[in-house]
């Protein structure tokens, strides 16, 4: 039973390009969460999407960033004209949705923008 | 806002030696309250929750953790480390009825043979 899957593990990026993130959740799941890990930090909420519904946007940066979750495929956390500062760790969660459900994690991307 | 406060950053111990990691929040309102695991190169895993009960969490692994709410705690502990508990620990904290997680900055745990 697979978990939550991400790819790619790693990613590099040059300044101005554009990064694109996928998440699977778990088999069962339709509830998905992006969270971001700067270095030396803890991880930092940034969305919360049900299939084709962002449901809580509340931690995305305003501008460039975008994510979606459509009905058929992953969902995707896209980046536009990254910054040296996107460099981080993106890990994606999912659960089925019920209140106070345990976020099951996936083992994250790792971006590096150049 | 809710915050996460996890004051030992990194922690070095013996093997057979007790832990006790400390989280502290911030929101004084109903919480979900969690206890995550990320062993080294592999991804976070979920410990202990505490929803609502018996204060007193126990998890995997010979984990436990207790909700103390008059002081905003849910301190992680273990009677006995082992070489294998070498990894990071994340305390992270849900408002009730909203799911996203605000996450501490972590603990790094070595524990030495």
């Amino acid at each position: 039973n697979a978990g939550v899957m991400q790819n790619p593990r790693h990613l590099v990026r040059r300044r101005g390009q554009e990064a694109r993130l996928r998440c699977s959740p778990m088999k069962g799941h339709s509830h998905v969460y992006w969270y971001r890990q700067l270095p030396e930090e803890g991880l930092k909420f940034m969305v919360y999407l049900q299939k084709e519904n962002i449901i809580d946007e509340s931690g995305m940066p305003k501008e460039r960033f975008s994510a979606e979750f459509p009905k058929e495929g992953p969902s995707i956390l896209r980046i536009q004209q990254v910054v040296r500062g996107d460099s981080a760790a993106y890990f994606c969660a999912s659960s089925t949705g019920s209140k106070g459900e345990t976020q099951y994690f996936g083992p994250g991307t790792r971006l590096l923008v150049l | 806002a809710q915050s996460v406060s996890q004051h030992n950053h990194h922690v070095i111990l013996s093997e057979a030696a007790s832990l006790e990691l400390g989280c502290n929040y911030s929101y004084g309102g109903t919480v979900n309250l969690f206890w995550y695991v990320q062993y080294p190169g592999q991804h976070l895993q979920l410990l202990l929750k505490y929803f609502s009960g018996d204060p007193l969490v126990k998890g995997i692994k010979g984990f436990e953790a207790e909700f103390i709410k008059s002081k905003f705690s849910f301190n992680l502990r273990k009677p006995s480390v082992q070489w294998s508990d070498t990894a990071e620990y994340f305390c992270a904290v849900a408002n009730f009825g909203n799911e996203k997680l605000t996450f501490g900055t972590g603990t790094r745990l070595t524990i030495i043979p």
